[in-house]
């Protein structure tokens, strides 16, 4: 158990509707990673946070957009969901936003677009 | 910006047989790598985490080890419960990592 805690383990949807995916990062982690998976695809880095403020920004489409709050919780917002969505949604933590720092990862929410 | 290419992506060992899974990286400046082991379905669990060049860390079968170029993870023995897909890691400066597309390992008994 990594300590990273994300709801909801699996989520079916339909095409056109918007998803909220939440992270809890490890007790004491800072910053906050979004990463997306798809069939047969790597990791994709979506987007980064730290102590509440956006830090880094990979790939994540202008339908996305994510938030950390002040109790350092952070949600994944997906909206007009296309059936190429489908994927695995990891979140990700660490102490700090600094390279070196180790990445620990939840298990993930599945999301199934329909 | 950052690459990392493992290689080869699917390895299938039998039980016993050593190997050695490559990860090759091409960056502005090695902040360290990281050598994750990923079950289907799951998330990436934290295996090792390498700084400089000829760094080495163990763990049971496994064993990472850091050139200027590459890093190497020695699979000594290995069992079916080592069959996973590996995931090596560069980290930016701003801490997020970029993956490599992963080598899945297949233990056969």
């Amino acid at each position: 158990d990594s300590g990273v805690t994300q709801t909801p383990k699996h989520l079916i949807t339909a095409t056109g509707q918007r998803v909220t995916l939440r992270c809890s990062p490890r007790s004491g982690d800072l910053s906050v990673y979004w990463y997306q998976q798809s069939l047969d695809q790597g990791l994709q880095f979506l987007i980064q946070y730290y102590n509440g403020e956006e830090r880094a920004k990979g790939n994540i489409l202008e339908r996305f957009s994510a938030q950390q709050f002040p109790d350092l919780h952070s949600e994944l917002n997906l909206s007009s969901l296309e059936l190429g969505d489908s994927a695995l949604y990891f979140c990700a933590s660490s102490v700090v936003a600094a390279s070196g720092n180790t990445i620990y990862f939840g298990e993930g929410s599945w999301l199934t677009v329909v | 910006e950052d690459q990392v290419t493992q290689s080869p992506e699917a390895l299938r060992l039998q039980e016993g047989e050593s190997s050695s899974l490559n990860c090759s990286y091409t960056v502005s400046g090695l902040r360290g790598l990281f050598w994750y082991r990923q079950d289907p379905g799951k998330g990436p669990e934290f295996l090792f985490t390498l700084y400089s060049a000829g760094e080495e860390k163990e763990k049971e079968r496994l064993k990472a080890t850091l050139t200027k170029k590459e890093s190497f993870l020695h699979i000594t023995a290995p069992k079916p419960e080592d069959s996973a897909t590996y995931l090596c890691a560069v980290p930016t400066l701003e801490g997020k990592s970029t993956f490599g597309d992963g080598t899945t390992l297949t233990v056969k008994p």
